[in-house]
C-alpha cells in the first residue's frame, strides 16, 4: 500500500499562491489516484481536485477551478497542489489522499489512504 | 452546504450498536460506493468503510450497507475509543466530483 507523506506548514499573504507537496512511497504509486482535500478551522471536509495517475486524467471541484493545478513527478513519486489568488477563506488544512483507481471512470474507489495534513494559514 | 446528508450528533453506549447514515441521490449514493472516514482530534482521516469492505486492520465491529440513495455504518458492540467524526463520501456523476457529507460526530455515554 501507498503511504503519502506532506510538506510542512506555510503562512502566505493574501493575493499569493501556495503550492503543497505529497510525496508517495511504496510499489503501487501508479495504481492510485491522488485527491486534495482541506478541512478549515471547525468546518467538515471539502474535495478540491484529484489526479488519476495511470490515466493523467485531472478533475477539480467546481468552487476550485481556474485557481487550482495538480501535478505530479513521476520521477520522485510526489503530487503537488498549486492554489492561487489565496484570501483568509483558504486557511485551513490541506490533506492530499489516496486511492486505488478502478478502470472505467470515474476511477472512483474510495481513500484508502491519508498524508498527515499541510496546516496554511493566509494572514 | 454538504452534497451528502448525515446526522450532526449520534449517541450511544458502551457495548451498544449504533447507525449513522448518509443520504444522498441517484448521482452520487445511488450509483456509487460509499466510503466512511474516521477523523480524531482533527488529525487526518482514516477510512473505515468503502461499501460493505473494511480496509485491513479495521474492527469487525464495524460494518456497511446501502438501500437506494442512503448508505449506512453500523457499529456494533460501541467503544468509548469510537467516540469521534464521522465522514462519509462517494463520487457525484452530475459534479464530476468526490463529495462529502458534512459529518457526525458520535457520543459514547
Amino acid at each position: 500500500q501507498v503511504q503519502l507523506v506532506q510538506s510542512g506548514a506555510e503562512v502566505k499573504k493574501p493575493g499569493s499562491s501556495v503550492k503543497a507537496s505529497c510525496k508517495a512511497s511504496g510499489s503501487t504509486f501508479s495504481d492510485y489516484a491522488i485527491n486534495w482535500v482541506r478541512q478549515a478551522p471547525g468546518q467538515g471536509l471539502e474535495w478540491m481536485g484529484r489526479l488519476v495517475l495511470r490515466f493523467g486524467v485531472a478533475n477539480y471541484a467546481q468552487m476550485f477551478q481556474g485557481r487550482i493545478t495538480i501535478t505530479a513527478d513521476t520521477s520522485t513519486r510526489t503530487i503537488y497542489m498549486a492554489l492561487t489568488s489565496l484570501t483568509s477563506d483558504d486557511t485551513a488544512v490541506y490533506y492530499c489522499a489516496g486511492g486505488r483507481s478502478g478502470n472505467y471512470y470515474p476511477y472512483y474507489q474510495g481513500l484508502d489512504v491519508w498524508g498527515q495534513g499541510t496546516a496554511v494559514t493566509v494572514s | 452546504q454538504s452534497a451528502l446528508t448525515q446526522e450532526a450528533s449520534v449517541s450511544g453506549t458502551v457495548g451498544q450498536k449504533v447507525t449513522l447514515s448518509c443520504t444522498g441521490n441517484s448521482h452520487n449514493i445511488g450509483s456509487y460506493t460509499v466510503g466512511w472516514y474516521q477523523q480524531i482530534s482533527h488529525g487526518a482521516p482514516k477510512s473505515v468503510m468503502f461499501g460493505n469492505s473494511p480496509p485491513s486492520g479495521i474492527s469487525d465491529r464495524f460494518s456497511g450497507s446501502k438501500s437506494g440513495t442512503t448508505a449506512s455504518l453500523t457499529i456494533s458492540g460501541l467503544q468509548p475509543e469510537d467516540e469521534t467524526t464521522y465522514y462519509c463520501s462517494t463520487w457525484d456523476s452530475s459534479l464530476s466530483a468526490v463529495v462529502f457529507g458534512g459529518g457526525t460526530k458520535l457520543t459514547v455515554l
